[in-house]
């Protein structure tokens, strides 16, 4: 079993539609979650950090459940420029340092 | 400024070049990565550094070493690698790296552009 699991998709999706990616990880010890968006060619980019409370800006919401071991992100309203690749970073502290990217969800939205 | 520069963009070699990949950041941050990425892939971390100290070597090869001159600078020297090798190089960094003997989680890393590295 991967470390980090994430559905690659793609999810094709129309504009305006919510959408919503899904990242399991293995370890329980793992203490930090981040969801980073990837465009074609390009580095990633931090999206958001993921706290256990929850957090959200603007249309993304990412949400952490420690219990089934599953981080979750939610795109409301769905622009064309939200198509990219989403990947789920999770960094465990025990035993080591590790961070674990997971393979990425792609995300097409079309007019 | 969530800024971390790298340099060459591009780089083509041969098996028997020795080339260096650099990576600049200014925001103070201590924690310094560099990661492999093959296309379709997620980036796969190669060495982190710490207050210029290296402190995670991912059983990388000897071809590739890494060098911390300073807080800022971040340097992967390459020699004699294979085409296999090619690759993005993105270097990224953070605040801190985290130690998990004191229970200090590291944080939000930031990525340079990434150097696309075609090894002939």
């Amino acid at each position: 079993r991967k470390e980090v699991e994430q559905d690659p998709g793609p999810f094709n999706v129309p504009e305006g539609a919510t959408v919503a990616f899904n990242c399991t990880y293995s370890n329980s010890a793992s203490q930090s979650f981040f969801w980073y968006r990837q465009d074609c060619r390009k580095e990633p980019k931090l999206l958001m950090s993921v706290y256990s409370s929850g957090n959200e800006d603007g249309r993304f919401t990412a949400q952490l459940n420690r219990a089934s071991q599953y981080i979750s992100l939610l795109i409301r309203d769905s622009k064309l420029s939200d198509s990219a690749t989403y990947l789920c970073v999770v960094r465990t502290h025990t035993g080591g340092f590790k961070t674990i990217f997971g393979a990425g969800t792609r995300l097409f939205v079309k007019a | 400024d969530t800024e971390v520069t790298q340099t060459p963009k591009h780089l083509v070699m041969g098996m028997t070049n020795k080339k260096s990949l650099k990576c600049e950041q200014h925001m103070g941050h201590r924690a310094m990565y560099w990661y492999k990425q093959k296309a379709k892939k997620p980036p796969e971390l190669m060495f982190v550094y710490s207050y210029e100290k290296l402190s995670i070597n991912e059983s990388v090869p000897s071809r590739f070493s890494p060098e911390c001159p300073n807080s800022s600078l971040l340097n992967l020297h390459l020699h004699a690698l294979q085409p296999e090798d090619s690759a993005l190089y993105l270097c990224a960094s953070s605040q801190i790296a985290g130690n998990p003997k004191f229970r200090v989680w590291g944080n939000e890393q930031f990525f340079g552009p990434g150097t696309r590295l075609t090894v002939l």
